[in-house]
């Protein structure tokens, strides 16, 4: 089992529609989580932290379910612009901070 | 501005041949890695490095070297050992001690002839 697995997509939505995405992870110790956004052929970018309290930034809202080792990036209102990889990233600590990445969710907006 | 730069954005090799892919950060981060992105792929790390002189072998390190002489560099050698060295390299950084955001260059890819 992978240790952060994610629907690699695409989700292919209209504009102004509402998404979700899932992302679970097998590590219970895991420490830190966050949403990277990846456009095509670029480096990943920070999206947002996610908190235990759940977080939202906008239109975007992020949570977080230790019991269920799971995450959420719920995207509303959605614009073209929006179209990316969407990157889960979850951090475990071994003597060192090691970030683990899923392989992505592609989110296509569609006009 | 403070970020990471990577050099070359993109590099042709032959088969055979080393090459050596460049990363300097001005973030005054401790901790700086190495991954390769496959299509299709999450990112897998090479190398990773918490403090000068120092460094440590990730998921996929056969075939890379790296060295980490001064605190801002980072560098990583493609060996020709690496058996399908064509990919997208990223070089990230972080303070150590500090599990929040890994900031990236804007990658290096590399294509084997």
């Amino acid at each position: 089992r992978k240790e952060v697995e994610q629907d690699p997509g695409p989700f292919n939505v209209p504009e102004g529609a509402t998404v979700a995405f899932n992302c679970t992870y097998s590590n219970s110790a895991s420490q830190s989580f966050f949403w990277y956004r990846q456009d095509c052929r670029k480096e990943p970018k920070l999206l947002m932290s996610v908190y235990s309290s759940g977080n939202e930034d906008g239109r975007f809202t992020a949570q977080l379910n230790r019991a269920s080792q799971y995450i959420s990036l719920l995207i509303r209102d959605s614009k073209l612009s929006d179209s990316a990889t969407y990157l889960c990233v979850v951090t475990t600590t071994s003597g060192t901070y090691k970030y683990i990445f899923g392989t992505g969710t592609r989110l296509k907006v569609l006009a | 501005d403070g970020g990471i730069t990577q050099s070359p954005k993109y590099l042709f090799r032959k088969e055979g041949q080393n090459v050596t892919l460049s990363c300097e950060q001005n973030l005054n981060h401790d901790a700086m890695y190495w991954y390769r992105q496959d299509p299709g792929q999450g990112l897998r790390l090479i190398y990773y490095s918490q403090i000068v002189n120092d460094f440590q072998k990730g998921d996929i390190a056969e075939g890379y070297s790296v060295s980490r002489e001064k605190k801002e560099s980072f560098p990583l050698t493609v060996t020709s050992a690496q058996k399908n060295p064509t990919a997208f390299y990223l070089c990230a950084s972080t303070k150590t001690g500090y599990t929040g955001e890994l900031f990236f260059g804007e990658g290096s890819r590399l294509t084997v002839l």
